[in-house]
């Protein structure tokens, strides 16, 4: 089975900082892996993906994510954090099979960006 | 306008009540979704629909239940609804592997 693992509920940066949000994922098959940022009383709202091209894949807002075969992981950075940036970050692996398009999200990480 | 709307954005409720969340996509994409977020546990998948026909449980598909109207159109209902059950409720809208696109949430509380 598939699954998604994010190291850290909380993370917290200084503005300016690097952000670096973590993710490993298990699949027994190429993964398609996702970043979504929640801001409150919103909904999910796509930063970027990997779907096999580029292991380096730029999103909007100045994220990007390196997929790592070897290490099974896909880490979410930007090189400095504005206040904005602060919101709940999911990463998510897509089903196979009969679940092919399913997401498995991880159970989220909290940024929080100090002045 | 949104591409996913969900209808009502909060709802308060009292234990044993029926209640029912609506969906509707403007995307026209095939496959719609329902997952229930609760703090400290991400996203899990209630029910999906990969077209009219084709409903399929979730993870967590106990004390729901799902009807897919129309490809547009796809509500979730709690038949008796209880406390546990109060939690931040979003539905999606996809195709194939393409990324999901989601709604804003309803907000559910049962007292």
């Amino acid at each position: 089975a598939q699954s998604v693992t994010q190291l850290g509920s909380h993370v917290s940066v200084s503005e300016g900082a690097l952000v670096l949000l973590r993710c490993n994922y298990s699949s027994s098959v190429p993964p398609y892996l996702f970043w979504y940022v929640q801001y409150p009383n919103q909904g999910l709202q796509l930063l970027l993906k990997y779907t096999s091209a580029a292991t380096l894949v730029k999103g909007i807002n100045g994220f990007e994510a390196e997929f790592k075969k070897s290490e099974t992981s896909f880490h979410l950075t930007k090189p400095s954090a504005h206040m904005s940036d602060a919101a709940e970050y999911f990463c998510a692996v897509s089903g196979y099979g009969g679940s092919q398009g399913n997401l498995i999200f991880g159970k989220g990480t909290k940024l929080s960006v100090k002045p | 306008d949104a591409d996913v709307t969900q209808t009502p954005r909060n709802r308060i409720t009292k234990t044993g009540k029926r209640i029912m969340l609506e969906c509707s996509q403007t995307k026209g994409h095939d496959r719609m979704y329902w997952y229930r977020q609760d703090p400290g546990l991400g996203l899990r998948l209630i029910y999906y629909s990969f077209d009219v026909k084709d409903i399929n449980k979730g993870e967590i598909s106990d004390g729901y239940s799902v009807s897919r109207q129309a490809q547009a159109k796809f509500s979730l209902s709690l038949e008796s609804a209880i406390p546990n059950q109060t939690a931040l409720y979003f539905c999606a809208a996809g195709q194939g592997n393409q990324p999901q696109h989601f709604g804003d949430g309803t907000r559910l509380s049962i007292l």
